[in-house]
């Protein structure tokens, strides 16, 4: 199974702050990455697919780079409503897997 | 509007067995695979299993081979998970979630989710 491993695990950001999560998977998967967005109580919004697209609706401060094995998440101009917990996920193999998360909290 | 309804979610006993439901509407459900994800409490994201659009495909995280089963009605617009042999670490919100025709198929949007606890 490919491992998925983000950092940091929690990250204490102000509003306006620039913020960048990555990403590490445990071998090769092209750019079949996408990023998610989760908070407290609901369920998961895509915001990220195929490593750096931009899910429609999506704001254009949420950006997404990288291919291979290293990834990464960046919010430009972090806003109020950002605070949440952000997952990567491969989708270039079965077993899909999911990264452990990264925490994004109000300084 | 696309919208994932999932039910069928409760308490069951270790070693027991449930089916969760997800009603799909907005979109035709036919053409897409379909995904369960689950999220222990307090926990990550763990990705259960898809099925193809025509059912001909499968596949299962480790954890749950060959105790869960995924399954869907087209003609209902409806995807289902057998759950057996319940364990206590099945124990937690499952949610479904359609996946994009172009690429790998991407998970979006996912359903409200509905809570599993396995506990005596």
């Amino acid at each position: 199974d490919i491992q998925m491993t983000q950092s940091p695990s929690f990250v204490s950001a102000s509003v306006g702050d620039r913020v960048t999560i990555t990403c590490r998977a445990s071998q090769g998967i092209n750019n079949w990455l996408a990023w998610f967005q989760q908070k407290p109580g609901k369920a998961p919004k895509l915001l990220i697919y195929a490593a750096s697209s931009l899910q429609s609706g999506v704001p254009s401060r949420f950006s997404g780079s990288g291919s291979g094995t290293d990834f990464t998440l960046t919010i430009s101009s972090l806003q109020p409503e950002d605070f949440a917990t952000y997952y990567c996920q491969q989708a270039n193999s079965f077993p899909r897997t999911f990264g452990q998360g990264t925490k994004v909290e109000i300084k | 509007e696309v919208q994932l309804l999932e039910s069928g979610g409760g308490l069951v006993q270790p070693g027991g067995s449930l089916r969760l439901s997800c009603a799909a509407s907005g979109f035709t459900f036919s053409k897409h695979a379909m995904s369960w994800v689950r999220q222990a409490p307090g926990k990550g994201l763990e990705w259960v299993s898809v099925i193809s659009a025509n059912s001909g495909s499968t596949y299962y995280a480790n954890s749950v081979k060959g105790r869960f089963a995924i399954f869907r009605d087209n003609s209902k617009n409806m995807l289902s998970l057998q759950m057996n042999s319940l364990r206590a670490e099945d124990t937690a919100v499952y949610y479904c979630a359609k996946q994009a025709l172009a690429g790998p198929g991407w998970l979006d949007p996912w359903g409200q989710g509905t809570l599993v606890t396995v506990s005596s």
